[in-house]
């Protein structure tokens, strides 16, 4: 079974406008991870926020993360037509297992 | 680095046929990771190795499914015999250490369609 759960399932927004993603996830996590998926690529890395750790930023991209409520968000402001992806939260396990959500599909119009 | 490599890209097979995939981790790291993609159960992982020793395989779906890695550079994913439900997108990721401490870099994923 899947671990995270992101919401929205979908999104449509303008270019320019701010995306918001939501994940929440259900057992103790070492760390969460976001990660972009374009039609018919791999997964690309974006971010890695620890579970000691309440925020951090990359460039647009901003993560939170609240162990309490076991949920994280992913802001990304001004958004452009090439953030058009899919979106997983994936949680590290302790274990060692990267477990994912089923991903939000992004679709920035210009 | 190239990154992770995978091949083939795509792969059409008939039922009960053998089907093999290849995966070429980044050269460094030391933990393999396969993964299947499916628009009904989203991304499972299936197994990952640590210095080329498989770790856990308990998403393995079934007896079918194998993986080995004679070698740090080198891994395969093979089903036998193939069957139409195993149709997907399967990924090879790798990290250079504990996925608790790193991130996971993804092949370009292998489309297998079983007719």
């Amino acid at each position: 079974s899947q671990q995270g759960e992101e919401d929205p399932q979908a999104l449509s927004i303008q270019e320019g406008e701010n995306a918001t993603m939501n994940c929440s996830y259900k057992t103790s996590i070492n760390n969460l991870q976001w990660y972009r998926q374009n039609s018919g690529r791999g997964l690309v890395h974006l971010i890695l926020i620890r579970s000691n750790e309440r925020e951090k930023h990359s460039g647009r991209l901003r993560v939170t993360l609240d162990t309490s409520k076991k949920s994280s968000s992913l802001l990304i402001t001004a958004s452009r037509a090439a953030d058009t992806a899919s979106y997983f939260c994936a949680t590290a396990l302790y274990g060692n297992k990267l477990v994912f959500g089923a991903g939000t599909i992004l679709r920035v119009k210009s | 680095d190239a990154g992770v490599i995978q091949s083939p890209r795509h792969e059409v097979t008939e039922m009960g046929q053998e089907v093999t995939l290849r995966c070429k981790p980044i050269s460094g790291h030391d933990y393999l990771f396969w993964y299947r993609q499916t628009m009904m159960r989203g991304l499972e992982l299936l197994i990952y190795f640590n210095n080329n020793v498989p770790i856990d395989d308990s998403g393995m779906p079934e007896d079918r499914f194998s993986a080995k890695m004679p070698n740090a550079s080198f891994s395969t994913l093979k089903i036998q015999p193939s069957e139409p439900r195993d149709s997907a997108v399967y990924f090879c990721a790798s990290s250079l250490g504990a996925i608790v401490n790193t991130e996971a870099f993804f092949g370009q994923g292998t489309r297998l369609t079983v007719v």
